[in-house]
This record gives C-alpha cells, sequence and structure tokens, in this order.
C-alpha cells in the first residue's frame, strides 16, 4: 500500500526567510516521490522528482527535497522565500509496477510581505 | 512543445445532466491518466489508460463514469447522469512508456460544478 501524508494543511512565511513544507510518506515498494505546486487557477507544475539516485533533489525556483528512507520523509525546502512562491504543494508518491500517483492532501503556503 | 490541454476550463451543469470532458495529451505519451479533487479533499486517481488500453480503472467511482481513449490519442470522460457529489475538479495528466514511475505532466483541469 502506498499513501503520502502532509503534516501541515496551511504554512505562512515572511519574504525572505526559510520554507519548510513536509511530507512523509508509506510504500511497499521503492519509491519515486514527486512535489508539484500549483498555482491559483493554474495546472499542477512538477518542482522536483526523487528515483532512488541523489538523496537530496534539487528542482526549479530554489526548491529542494531530501529523501530519508529512516523517517521516510521527502521534505521540501527552500532558503529565502519569495512572494511568488504563495501557492499549493503537493507531494506525491508511486511505485512498483503501478504508474498512478498518491497525492497527500496539499500545503497551502502563504507568503507575508 | 504544447502540453497537456483539457477542454472545457469550467463546465457548470445540473443534477441529472451529462457532461463529457476532454484531455489532449502530450503528443507521444502512450500514458493517459484522470484524477479528480473533490472539494476539501485530496486527488485521487480515476483510470490510466496504455495507447487506447484501459490500464487501470480501479478509482471509477461508478458506472456513471465512461472513459474512453479512441485511437490513442485525445481522451473524454462522461458523467452520466450528473450527480451532486460529482463536483469538483477533474486533472488529466499524460507520461511517456517507461517501467513505473515516470513523471506525469498535469493539465489545467476542468472545474465541474453539478447544481
Amino acid at each position: 500500500a502506498q499513501s503520502v501524508t502532509q503534516l501541515d494543511s496551511h504554512v505562512s512565511v515572511s519574504e525572505g526567510t526559510p520554507v519548510l513544507l513536509r511530507c512523509n510518506y508509506s510504500s511497499s515498494y521503492s519509491p519515486s516521490l514527486f512535489w508539484y505546486v500549483q498555482h491559483p487557477n493554474k495546472g499542477l507544475q512538477l518542482l522536483l522528482k526523487y528515483t532512488s539516485a541523489a538523496t537530496l533533489v534539487k528542482g526549479i525556483n530554489g526548491f529542494e527535497a531530501e529523501f530519508k528512507k529512516s523517517e521516510t520523509s521527502f521534505h521540501l525546502t527552500k532558503p529565502s522565500a519569495h512572494m511568488s512562491d504563495a501557492a499549493e504543494y503537493f507531494c506525491v508518491v508511486t511505485g512498483g509496477n503501478f504508474n498512478k500517483f498518491y497525492f497527500g492532501s496539499g500545503t497551502k503556503l502563504n507568503v507575508k510581505p | 512543445e504544447a502540453g497537456v490541454t483539457q477542454f472545457p476550463s469550467h463546465s457548470v451543469i445540473e443534477k441529472g445532466q451529462t457532461v463529457t470532458l476532454r484531455c489532449d495529451p502530450i503528443s507521444g505519451h502512450d500514458n493517459l491518466y484522470w484524477y479528480r479533487r473533490v472539494m476539501g479533499k485530496e486527488i485521487k486517481f480515476l483510470l490510466h489508460f496504455v495507447k487506447e488500453s484501459k490500464q487501470d480503472e480501479s478509482g471509477m467511482p461508478n458506472n456513471r463514469f465512461l472513459a474512453e481513449r479512441t485511437g490513442g490519442t485525445y481522451s473524454t470522460l462522461k458523467v452520466q447522469p450528473a450527480e451532486l457529489e460529482d463536483s469538483g475538479v477533474y486533472f488529466c495528466a499524460s507520461s511517456q512508456a517507461g517501467a513505473g514511475g515516470e513523471t506525469q505532466y498535469f493539465g489545467p483541469g476542468t472545474r465541474l460544478l453539478v447544481l
């Protein structure tokens, strides 16, 4: 069985401060893990992807995530938030012979000026 | 290269009516997926096509939903008759052929409201 838990439904940070969005996963397989972002009235955009290569994955717009198998976590971080980062972020797991994605419930990031 | 497109972007219908959603995947992508997000819930898998064949339709809620992918190109998702609980955002995604774990590229979604 596969599942994802995003630990915070809302996160609020000030512009220029670090961002941490937390994700824990459960998988019976060697997982592939993704972070997607959805800006208001837009589609889902891929931020980054982990597929058993390097455990620290760098994505677009300065985001990165670290795969920690012992903690079954895949938290998303960014050193300095920008106003344009305000959006909803989704952690996704897939694996095995199955292609379907299992989504977390999403974390809405608010960036204050 | 064009991304995944979906039509319409919004649809408002009355309970009992029929609605058909369309998805055009990225050219050359054999895999096509449908997902749905009901308000307040997580995005959930509906079904997966490989070319024109249904690989996995375990997420389809009931037999009011019918998905097709004619000729392995675009796909349609028909809801007939629509019920209030069908309201939500329907996403389509596509990916290249592979053994699993491929990146899925999502369309902008169709926002369906059933009154």
